[in-house]
Parts: C-alpha cells; sequence; structure tokens
C-alpha cells in the first residue's frame, strides 16, 4: 500500500463546476499538507497548505484535513479552463514529502 | 527572476551512456533536491542538499550522483544510463528544509525529460 493515494484521473468537468480533488494517506505522523499545481511540461508549484485539521481558503480554493479520517481535500470553486493542470497532494515527513501520484484535471469551456 | 534553471529540457541517452543534468538557483536558498516524476507515481526524492559541500541520499539514489560545490549549482550525473532511468526530472530549492515542523515551499525547475534507449 502507498503511503498517498491519490487518483490520477482524468477528471473532466464543465466550466464553472465545483471540483473536488482527494489524497488518502496511512501515516499518522504527517503534519503538514500541500497542494501543488503542475502545468503541462512544467515543475510543480504551491498551491496551499494546511496545517493538522481544518479547512484553509484561498479565493476559490479551499483545502480541507481529516485527521481522523486520513483525508485531505482540494475543493475549486467556479472552475475555469485555467485550472486545467494535474493537482499533487504532499505530506512532510522528517526530511522529505511523500508526494501523491497527482490527478489530472481538465475544465471544458 | 530567473528561479530555478534546469538544462537541458530533453535528452535522449543510449544504454551505458553518461550525463549530467544541470541545476542553478538564484535565490540563494540552501536547500536543494532532484527528483524524479514517472507516470502514475508520486514524485520520488534521489538526492538532496542542505549546503555546499553536503549531500545526501534520498529515496531513489542507485545509479545516480550529486556534488555541491557552490550554493547555486546542484548538477546530477548518470554514469551508466539503463531504460529504468528514463523520466521526467526535477530539481528544486528551499531556504529551509521540508523537515516535520516546517510548511517550507519548495521552487522547482521546469524539468528535464531524460530518454534511455
Amino acid at each position: 500500500q502507498k503511503e498517498v493515494e491519490q487518483d490520477p484521473g482524468p477528471l473532466s468537468v464543465p466550466e464553472g463546476a465545483i471540483v473536488s480533488l482527494n489524497c488518502t494517506y496511512s501515516n499518522s505522523a504527517f503534519q503538514y499538507f500541500m497542494w501543488y499545481r503542475q502545468y503541462s511540461r512544467k515543475g510543480p508549484e504551491l498551491l496551499m497548505y494546511t496545517y493538522s485539521s481544518g479547512n484553509k481558503e484561498d479565493g476559490r480554493f479551499t483545502a480541507q484535513v481529516d485527521k481522523s479520517s486520513k483525508y485531505i481535500s482540494l475543493f475549486i470553486r467556479d472552475s475555469q479552463p485555467s485550472d486545467s493542470a494535474t493537482y499533487l497532494c504532499a505530506m512532510n515527513l522528517n526530511y522529505q514529502l511523500i508526494w501523491g501520484a497527482g490527478t489530472k484535471l481538465i475544465i471544458k469551456p | 527572476n530567473a528561479g530555478v534553471t534546469q538544462t537541458p529540457k530533453f535528452r535522449i541517452l543510449k544504454i551505458g551512456q553518461s550525463m549530467t543534468l544541470q541545476c542553478a538557483q538564484d535565490m540563494n536558498h540552501n536547500y536543494m533536491y532532484w527528483y524524479r516524476q514517472d507516470p502514475g507515481m508520486g514524485l520520488k526524492l534521489i538526492y538532496y542538499s542542505v549546503g555546499a559541500g553536503i549531500t545526501d541520499k534520498g529515496e531513489v539514489p542507485n545509479g545516480y550522483n550529486v556534488s555541491r560545490s557552490t550554493t547555486e549549482d546542484f548538477p546530477l550525473r548518470l554514469e551508466l544510463a539503463a531504460p529504468s532511468q528514463t523520466s521526467v526530472y526535477f530539481c528544486a530549492s528551499s531556504s529551509k528544509g521540508t523537515g516535520v515542523a516546517t510548511n517550507e515551499k519548495l521552487f522547482f525547475g521546469s524539468g528535464t525529460q531524460l530518454s534511455v534507449l
């Protein structure tokens, strides 16, 4: 079993829809949870991070952590074609980050 | 603002050949990292460095070597290329380490797509 599981998709939704992206994890020692966005042929860039459980909102994006269920989510409201990218979750443990495989998101105009 | 610069962007190698992937950052970051990204897999850490002259192995170091003679540069060396090293390689940097107690942001380069045939 992988430490971090993430559905690779692709997930295709119409413009304006609410998108939900998710990761599950097995190690309860993870404390910081991050979402990176990766456009095609580019390196990942940090989108949001959360510490421990709870929600964090930044514009159209909301990150949610449920440590009791070992489950994290990223919600995108009013999705735009420019949101089309691969979204990777990451969690830190000791000196390194443990990454999900990434979910490819396609927003159709 | 260049950030993290990787060269080359694409390369095809024959089995057994050697090459060096270059990485340079202009943000005066102490921490630098090499990752590989394979389809359907998360990023895997190859090597990392906490400062000039200090390097350490990550999760998948076999077949690779690194050096860090300056703060700015962190080249990755493939000595005897094998088909299993076909991947996209990313260099990243950060001002602090990605430890348990920090939420440090990584800055990534645009990657090097390597094929070994």
